[in-house]
């Protein structure tokens, strides 16, 4: 399978900063990848769908404008919380999709973003 | 779109005996149901799937079974290990692109 490194594993941010999140899929080159979020006990809730040299898509509910998604390259994508705010706090993982070569999804590692 | 739900949401077994975690789905149209096994403060990993052409799968101790008539396939664990432990979550699609998740059970292993 893929192998996806997410860095940082956690980080600490004061109210209004920005944070950025990166996701490297490193032996599958990956034109789509994924941004996940995770409540504390809750299941994985897409947010938005990152595609190698174009537009993120994302899902309903998910501000294009505070979740800034760059895939500038098939190994790398990543996710910027602009603006952070304590109700920002939460997990944060990315996927790569190995779509013809299997049609799988593997997760990186996950980042634990807290918002003070 | 797709509707996934999981029971149990919490799982206690004794080291040894087997797990099972059952899922049900609701789109017709999905034909890919994976498997992921999440530790604490880790992301998922993808344990075993299987392909709606396909009844039954194995991987050494892991097994899902699919019922597409029913709607619904299930996880079994056999000889539990407490490095079993560990939140699992199934999934179901047309295909991994867009997955819908359940809601996760929590398996603990009791030595």
């Amino acid at each position: 399978g893929a192998v996806v490194s997410q860095h940082p594993s956690r980080v600490i941010c004061k109210s209004g900063t920005s944070v950025k999140i990166e996701c490297r899929s490193l032996d599958f080159q990956a034109t789509t990848m994924f941004w996940y979020r995770q409540f504390p006990k809750q299941s994985l809730m897409l947010m938005a769908t990152s595609n190698e040299g174009s537009k993120a898509t994302y899902e309903q509910g998910v501000e294009k404008d505070k979740f800034l998604i760059n895939h500038a390259s098939l190994t790398l994508s990543t996710l910027t919380v602009t603006s952070a705010h304590p109700e920002d706090s939460s997990f944060y993982i990315c996927s790569v999709f190995t779509g013809t070569a299997g049609e799988k999804l593997f997760f990186g590692s996950g980042t634990q973003l807290s918002v003070l | 779109g797709e509707n996934v739900e999981q029971h149990p949401s919490t799982l206690s077994v004794q080291e040894g005996d087997s797990a099972v975690i059952k899922c049900t789905y609701s789109d017709s149209a999905s034909n890919y149901f994976p498997w992921y096994k999440q530790e604490l403060g880790k992301g998922p990993q993808l344990i075993i799937d299987i392909r709606s052409n396909v009844g039954e799968k194995k991987d050494q101790r892991i097994a899902v079974t699919l019922n597409k008539t029913a709607k619904h396939f299930s996880l079994h664990i056999t000889e539990t290990q407490p490095e079993d432990s560990a939140v699992y979550f199934c999934a179901a699609s047309p295909s991994a692109r867009q997955l819908t998740f359940g809601s996760g059970t929590q398996l603990t292993v009791l030595p």
